[in-house]
């Protein structure tokens, strides 16, 4: 049972506009919301992170929404860059319940064209 | 980036041989993870250590062990790999409390 999901395997965007990926959650244990960005042959790399407690969270160009009501999360990228192309992986803790481990999405693949 | 290296970070094997993989990491960090990533899946988690000889189990832990000697060290034992198995392999660390780990460059497995 897929407790974190990212429906989009896939989205083209044009340089300079906006991305927007999201993530659905199912268990309401989760507090702490992550997003991992890939490239090829590397391992994940931590991008923005956001707690339950909070409904924004803003790094720069990106930006993590939290929707708890919803169970929905999206990363919002501004202004899209070549180089943002990569896989986006959503993830999520039970960290206030003393657990580090966590729940990933499947990923979705974020094409920037030029 | 944090200090984390995964070894070997490529490896051909075939069906019913033993395999192990290392992670080391320089960070002192005192939690360990091992994922795999598999196309449809996302990374899925196998074994999780919070600290020496601490370890436990994941969502996917049939047919692989660990061992946790070294605050530095996570091993990865695959007793008899199996073309199942064929995946690639991230390590990862963290501390306790905070959500974030950070994940090692992988190690991509192929059990023929």
């Amino acid at each position: 049972d897929q407790q974190v999901k990212q429906n989009s395997p896939s989205l083209s965007v044009q340089e300079g506009r906006i991305s927007i990926l999201n993530c659905d959650y199912t268990n309401s244990m989760f507090d702490y919301f992550l997003w991992y960005k890939k490239y090829p042959a590397e391992g994940p790399t931590f991008l923005i992170s956001i707690s339950s407690i909070k409904d924004k969270n803003e790094d720069g160009r990106f930006t993590v929404f939290l929707n708890k009501s919803a169970k929905h999360l999206s990363l919002h990228i501004v202004p899209s860059q070549p180089g943002d192309s990569a896989v986006y992986f959503c993830a999520a803790s039970d960290l206030t319940g003393g657990g580090n481990k966590l729940t990933f999405g499947t990923g979705t693949q974020l094409k920037v064209e030029l | 980036d944090a200090g984390i290296t995964q070894s070997p970070r490529h490896k051909v094997t075939e069906t019913g041989t033993p395999v192990t993989l290392r992670c080391h990491q320089t960070e002192n960090h005192r939690y360990m993870y091992w994922y795999r990533q598999d196309p449809g899946h996302g990374l899925r988690l196998i074994h999780y250590s919070y600290g020496v000889k601490d370890t436990d189990k994941g969502e996917v832990s049939d047919g692989y062990s660990v061992s946790r000697s070294k605050t530095e060290d996570f091993l990865l034992t695959l007793e008899s790999a199996t073309s199942s198995q064929t995946s690639v392999y991230f390590c990862a660390i963290s501390e306790p409390g905070l959500g974030e780990q950070f994940f090692g460059p992988g190690t991509r497995l192929t059990v023929l």
